[in-house]
């Protein structure tokens, strides 16, 4: 019954190669989110999604491409890692962009050496 | 983006209320007051929201000062799995969740 699941929960990778953060929702929920929090746990917003289209682009690099396929997934795929992407990143949705209560899932620790 | 103050950690006693303080004097009319909590190595969960008035869920209680300007989170009878950092976060309308460092809740057994 889990509501919001993110794939894989762990990624060790070296610099310079791509990878992809799957993220799944079922809760039949209309925006979708992605998170990183760094070292210092520090929670920003990179990504948000509503219905597919894309409205918030947090002055990401963009070596990070979210893709939506449908409203129930929302993936981060990133170019060329760098030492600095590791961190933990947190997929969340919400009923609507509007709505206040925002479920995130288990997240992913992303480590680059 | 108005700004929240938080304690950077607070302890209490098991089965004790905690009281949770936040202070936003810069808060403005439409800005809602959220809490979000994260447990350790989870990710962060919703926990209350209000506007003005005083509000109460399963999980917790929200008071709300009467000028706005500062409230808390009220668990009414903490248990270990209550450890977490408690994020307070000023919302208006659609913009974004702002998440800043939070209080540090340890609950002493």
């Amino acid at each position: 019954d889990t509501a919001v699941s993110q794939t894989p929960k762990y990624l060790v990778t070296q610099m310079g190669n791509d990878k992809s953060i799957k993220c799944e929702q079922n809760l039949g929920h209309d925006t979708m989110y992605w998170y990183k929090q760094d070292s210092k746990k520090f929670l920003k917003i990179m990504f948000s999604y509503n219905n597919k289209e894309l409205i918030i682009n947090e002055t990401v690099p963009n070596r990070f491409s979210p893709k939506s396929p449908d409203k129930a997934h929302l993936n981060l795929h990133i170019n060329s890692l760098e030492l600095g992407d590791s961190a933990v990143y947190f997929c969340a949705s919400s009923q609507a962009y509007q709505n206040n209560e925002q479920f995130f899932g288990p997240g992913t620790r992303l480590t680059v050496l | 983006d108005a700004k929240t103050t938080q304690p950077n950690s607070m302890e209490s006693n098991e089965e004790e209320p905690v009281h949770l303080p936040c202070n936003h004097s810069t808060i403005s009319g439409t800005d809602y007051i959220h809490w979000y909590r994260q447990l350790p190595s989870q990710g962060p969960e919703y926990v209350i929201h209000g506007l003005t008035s005083n509000v109460n869920n399963r999980m917790a209680s929200l008071a709300i000062a009467e000028d706005r300007k500062s409230s808390t989170l009220i668990l009414h009878r903490a248990t270990l799995r209550d450890a977490a950092v408690y994020y307070c976060i000023l919302r208006r309308g659609n913009e974004k969740l702002t998440f800043g460092t939070g209080t540090r809740l340890t609950i002493i057994p």
